[in-house]
């Protein structure tokens, strides 16, 4: 365990369906961020936060969306992907906005979606 | 931030030290270099970071090279799990983490 501890580890979901992921830290950080990393393809960043504030939203489409309700928990809502959607979702904490102590990944959510 | 160069693969037998290189020519006065490492299907892990001064701590050690266009980072006896991408990134704090494609590094037994 790194302290980001995501759930649910592995999720399957249809085009239509609803679902969300999450990311919780407790590690007294205050910057948390969601990355995407499709096969064989490097992390992509989605979204950051910094005091529960969205600082960067990566032209990530609107199917994905975010929610921060304080510095511990984050969300990844999902609605309506599509099948290149499927991927490993990580989230990662920092101690500030900054991120010169590093940041901490959480072991991810691998998602398909059928 | 500054793009680095890494090559795409290396190996190295258990028990040698295993010495990742990584180019960074474009590195500005205020970014650092950052090396994070994953384990397949893992999320990334925070290795060692330097600004100028060759650095170590319990996993690894980074030797900048004066001019900072370039670093190598050193697992010193490396064993099965530290099977992994590496990742150098030059990083400001500016922006947030970028990563490349990193080197796969496979230890051999």
């Amino acid at each position: 365990e790194t302290g980001v501890t995501q759930t649910p580890r592995h999720l399957v979901m249809g085009m239509t369906n609803k679902k969300s992921l999450k990311c919780e830290q407790h590690l007294g950080h205050n910057a948390m961020y969601w990355y995407k990393q499709s096969a064989k393809k490097p992390l992509e960043l989605m979204f950051v936060y910094n005091f529960k504030e969205q600082t960067e939203n990566n032209s990530v489409p609107s199917r994905f969306s975010p929610e921060c309700p304080n510095s511990s928990h984050l969300f990844l809502h999902l609605h309506t992907l599509q099948p290149e959607d499927s991927a490993l979702y990580l989230c990662a904490s920092s101690q500030d906005g900054e991120g010169f102590y590093g940041y901490t990944f959480g072991s991810g959510t691998r998602l398909t979606v059928v | 931030d500054a793009k680095t160069t890494q090559p795409p693969s290396m190996d190295c037998a258990e028990g040698r030290a295993a010495n990742l290189p990584c180019n960074h020519s474009t590195i500005s006065g205020n970014e650092y270099v950052y090396w994070y490492r994953q384990i397949h299907s893992q999320g990334p892990q925070y290795i060692i970071h330097g600004l100028k001064n060759n650095e170590t701590n319990e996993m690894a050690s980074l030797i900048i090279t004066e001019d900072r266009k370039s670093s190598t980072l050193i697992l010193p006896h490396a064993t099965l799990r530290d099977t992994a991408v590496y990742y150098c990134i030059v990083f400001s704090g500016n922006t947030p983490l970028v990563f490349g494609k990193g080197t796969r590094l496979s230890v051999i037994a």
